[in-house]
């Protein structure tokens, strides 16, 4: 159980252009995901919490208007990168939280490898 | 700010050893942690949660946590060279449903 996926895996855009990331959660309902950044050699930075059906929690310094979050069922969240240069190019990781556990746990997607030309 | 520490490596053990690995945490009200262990290029994958004080074992990982100490450990036993990994200890906020993670030890096994 607890399986979450992610699409697309990597991608290439040129610069100016929007990209899309989906994030589902294939075997549970996710009350709650999460968007993470990761620059090579660095660990995890958290982006944003996602509810469903409510807007989601920028965390300080992330761009509201640039990084859009939707969270439109208990299954989907998708971030969508707008106007994307070469600095936004990392590693893009969701996590989702499985309402039915007690703890906090939070399972993590294979991630979106996104390079920006 | 909250804050995550974890020796940042590379931990080089030979095949068949123990690897001891250490967290400390600053948010002394927090009730949750989690030990994911991540390899090159992949997402972090949960291999550990430990709630109370103590001890928790599962296969040839045990966590340790002690709360006064604000300290979380892990320990790999008769680590294999699929062991090489970089192992993020995670807290979760005392307030809210977020982790904070810390910046990983590289973990090395010889064979």
């Amino acid at each position: 159980g607890a399986v979450v996926s992610q699409h697309p895996s990597w991608v290439i855009c040129k610069s100016g252009t929007s990209v899309k990331i989906e994030c589902r959660s294939l075997d549970f309902q996710a009350t709650t995901m999460f968007w993470y950044r990761q620059f090579p050699k660095q660990s995890l930075m958290l982006m944003a919490t996602s509810n469903e059906g409510s807007k989601a929690t920028y965390e300080q310094g992330v761009e509201k208007d640039k990084f859009l979050i939707n969270h439109a069922s208990l299954t989907l969240s998708t971030l969508t990168v707008t106007s994307a240069h070469p600095e936004d190019s990392s590693f893009y990781i969701c996590s989702a939280r499985d309402g039915r556990l007690a703890g906090n746990e939070q399972f993590f997607g294979p991630g979106t490898r996104l390079t920006v030309l | 700010q909250k804050e995550v520490e974890q020796n940042s490596g590379p931990l080089s053990v030979p095949e068949g050893a123990i690897a001891s690995l250490n967290c400390t945490y600053s948010d002394r009200g927090s009730q949750s942690f989690f030990w994911y262990r991540q390899y090159s290029g992949k997402s972090p994958e949960l291999i550990m949660s430990i709630y109370s004080n103590g001890d928790k074992e599962d296969g040839r990982f045990t966590a340790q946590l002690n709360k006064a100490s604000q300290y979380v450990s892990l320990l790999i036993r008769d680590s294999q060279p699929s062991d090489s990994a970089t192992y993020l200890c995670a807290v979760n906020e005392a307030a809210g449903n977020k982790l904070t993670f810390g910046g990983g030890t590289r973990v090395l096994v010889k064979p």
